[in-house]
């Protein structure tokens, strides 16, 4: 069965970075794109943008340019979101969701979430 | 950027209630909308894509509907396990825009 497992949470400082993993199961994470949602407290679910396994390319939501690097590793069916220069108001849960088909912006399958909090 | 508005906010409803969330794009999407339910401290479920098509192992109570720029959820007969938060998503831009969300209480 399809799994996606995320790393731990993070409590991180203003100004800090930090990388969150999502290690695929099930399925070969080069057949399908990984997208990266987040949501702050409260609010609603808010998308980031995605990485193709295969080819390794990216395409971020404008919120993010700049800010967020996408990146995989194939060889241990893992996908990394990197975040730079939080902010208070980036403390949130983020997500890694399968992009159910190529190309899609749905997601037929979630990881659990890791939970940022960005404090000083 | 496309803008999705649902409503309402908040619903009341008892097990046994036909309920009904409504979605609203700011442009066309088609029918490239999804559906998604969520519970406190889980990730979002996928229910429905491509507005009306009912995604494996969920059950025939959630159907959806609509095209361009209004859609609905529809729960047929609302159960114990219902009661959550329901979101729409667009997925026609390069992008996928979220609602706000539409919490269904008992």
């Amino acid at each position: 069965q399809v799994q996606l497992v995320q790393s731990g949470a993070e409590v991180t400082k203003p100004g800090a970075s930090v990388k969150v993993s999502c290690t695929a199961s099930g399925y070969t994470l080069a057949d399908y794109y990984m997208h990266w949602v987040r949501q702050a407290p409260g609010q609603r679910l808010e998308w980031m943008g995605w990485i193709n396994p295969n080819n390794g390319a990216t395409h971020y939501a404008q919120t993010f340019q700049g800010r967020v690097t996408m990146t995989r590793d194939t060889s241990i069916s893992t996908a990394y979101m990197e975040l730079r220069g939080l902010r208070s108001d980036d403390t949130a849960v983020y997500y890694c969701a399968r992009g159910a088909l190529i190309g899609s912006y749905f997601f037929d399958y979630w990881g659990q979430g890791t939970l940022v909090t960005v404090s000083s | 950027d496309i803008q999705m508005t649902q409503s309402p906010s908040t619903l009341s409803a008892f097990v046994g209630d036909r309920v009904t969330i409504t979605c609203r794009a700011s442009q066309s999407i088609s029918t490239l909308l999804a559906w998604y339910q969520q519970k406190p401290g889980k990730a979002p479920k996928l229910l429905i894509y491509k507005a009306s098509s009912l995604q494996s192992g969920v059950p025939s109570r959630f159907s959806g509907s609509g095209s361009g720029t209004e859609f609905t959820l529809t729960i047929s007969s609302l159960q114990p396990d219902d009661f959550a938060t329901y979101y729409c998503q667009q997925y026609n831009a390069y992008s996928g825009a979220f609602g706000q969300g539409t919490k269904v209480e008992i």
